[in-house]
C-alpha cells in the first residue's frame, strides 16, 4: 500500500495569484496523477505526473495553468497558476505502486477557495 | 469515447434492506472497472475492482460485458454503508469516474 500525505490542507487565494500543492508517498510509486473535484462534481484528472519528464494533459487541462513536477519516484507538485474563482476546488493527488491495474491510492486533497 | 454513467445522485435505503448502485460504461478496449469509496471525512478508498471478484464488506460487482455494466450490490445494507460511492474505469492507470452515488442507510 501507499500513504499519501499532501500539502497545504487548505487554503484560500486571492484571484491572480499561484498556489503549489506538493504530494508525498511514503513508498516509491510508478505513476502519479493529480485530479480536481468541482464543488458537487465528481474528480476529472488532470494529468499524469511523469517522473523525470514533463507531465501529460488531459484535454482541457493545459501545463500553463498546471505546471506539475516529479523529481522523484515519491514527490510531486501542482501549480494552479493566476487563480480565478472558477480555481476553487479540492485537488487530489494519487498513486499506483505497481502497473496499471494495481490499487489507486490517493491523498486526502486540497480544498481551494479562490476569492 | 470512453464514459462512466452512475444515474442515481442519492440511494436512500433502510437498514438491512438490499442495495444496488448502478453503473454502466462505455469503452472500446477490454475494461478495468472499480468502485471507490468516500466515507464522511476520510480519503477516498478503493472499495473493489472488478479483476479480483472478491467482496468486501459485502458489496460485490459482477461485470457484465453485454449490458457494459459494472453494478454494486450489497444484500443487507448498513448504517456504516452510507457514503458516497464513485464507479471508475482505468485505462492506462488513469482513472475516468462517474457522477458518484450518495448512499444513505436510514435506520
Amino acid at each position: 500500500s501507499a500513504v499519501i500525505s499532501q500539502k497545504p490542507s487548505r487554503d484560500i487565494c486571492q484571484r491572480g495569484t499561484s498556489l503549489t500543492i506538493q504530494c508525498q508517498v511514503d513508498s516509491q510509486v510508478t505513476m502519479m496523477f493529480w485530479y480536481r473535484q468541482q464543488p458537487g462534481q465528481s474528480l476529472t484528472l488532470i494529468a499524469t505526473a511523469n517522473q523525470g519528464s514533463e507531465a501529460t494533459y488531459e484535454s482541457g487541462f493545459v501545463i500553463d495553468k498546471f505546471p506539475i513536477s516529479r523529481p522523484n519516484l515519491t514527490f510531486s507538485t501542482l501549480t494552479v497558476s493566476n487563480m480565478s474563482p472558477e480555481d476553487s476546488s479540492i485537488y487530489l493527488c494519487s498513486a499506483v505502486a505497481g502497473g496499471y491495474t494495481d490499487t489507486q491510492y490517493f491523498g486526502p486533497g486540497t480544498r481551494l477557495t479562490v476569492l | 469515447a470512453q464514459r462512466v454513467t452512475q444515474p442515481e445522485k442519492l440511494l436512500s435505503v433502510f437498514k438491512g434492506a438490499p442495495v444496488e448502485l448502478k453503473c454502466n460504461y462505455s469503452y472500446s478496449g477490454s475494461p478495468e472497472l472499480f468502485w471507490y469509496v468516500q466515507y464522511s471525512r476520510q480519503r477516498l478508498q478503493l472499495l473493489l475492482r472488478h479483476i479480483s471478484r472478491e467482496s468486501i464488506k459485502g458489496f460485490t460487482a459482477d461485470l457484465n460485458k453485454g449490458e457494459t455494466s459494472f453494478h454494486l450490490k450489497k444484500p443487507f445494507a448498513q448504517e456504516e454503508d452510507s457514503a458516497m460511492y464513485y464507479c471508475a474505469l482505468s485505462g492506462w492507470g488513469k482513472l475516468q469516474f462517474g457522477a458518484g452515488t450518495q448512499v444513505v442507510v436510514t435506520p
